[in-house]
């Protein structure tokens, strides 16, 4: 059984750029979650698919949007990089929210 | 808006002693979760609880639900060194599916 795997680990982008981040989900895991954690704070949660749809957004603006794939792998991407994004995603994979499972990150740098 | 509380934000004590981490949420929830997270490094899940009344435990963490009160505890019994790390209590909204984290408790226990 995998867990779930995100990339790059680290990467390193310039205002006003986009960014792609990938997160494979653990097998069984038809539901993904992505999170923003800046620097000494909690998670922050972007938005979640189920199956393919979108079923819950936090307070991110719709610059952030997201994908979820039939093999239930997800993507999230980030247009017109700001500073302030700068920060650990995590991505989380759960069987219809029963416990979460987290991968390692992704540290993005906004320069 | 569903908000999660916890306290205290920061923890200092000495190995052997006993402590409890409060997690207060604001509305309904049916899902409850524990994550610890170490320095640079990902959560991992600690417990989840879905039911009132319900009790985890796993060697010196306990976790514990009282749904009316809206209130989880995770209490530390005779604390060792390896514990010290970030606890984060996060809540399910039922309303729409989002997961809210407390801004976390950071343990850090004396030899």
């Amino acid at each position: 059984e995998t867990g779930v795997t995100q990339s790059p680990t680290h990467l390193i982008k310039t205002r006003g750029q986009q960014v792609t981040l990938r997160c494979s989900s653990q097998s069984g895991h038809n539901t993904v979650s992505w999170y923003q954690q800046a620097l000494g704070q909690g998670p922050q949660f972007i938005f979640q698919y189920y199956r393919e749809e979108e079923n819950g957004r936090g307070n991110f603006p719709p610059r952030f949007s997201g994908l979820q794939f039939p093999n239930y792998s997800s993507e999230l991407n980030v247009n017109a990089l700001e500073l302030d994004d700068s920060a650990l995603y995590l991505c989380a994979s759960s069987f219809r929210g029963d416990g979460y499972t987290f991968g390692s990150g992704t540290r993005l740098t906004v320069v | 808006e569903l908000k999660v509380e916890q306290n205290p934000l920061f923890l200092s004590m000495q190995e052997g002693k006993n402590y409890t981490i409060y997690c207060n949420y604001s509305t309904t929830s049916d899902r409850l979760y524990w994550y610890r997270q170490d320095p640079g490094k990902s959560l991992e899940s600690l417990f989840v609880l879905l039911s009132n009344g319900a009790v985890k435990q796993e060697g010196r963490l306990m976790a514990s639900l009282d749904t009316k009160a809206r209130l989880s505890t995770l209490h530390i019994t005779a604390a060792v060194h390896d514990l010290s790390a970030t606890y984060f209590c996060a809540v399910v909204w039922n309303r729409d599916d989002k997961i809210i984290f407390g801004k976390g408790t950071r343990l850090h226990i004396l030899p």
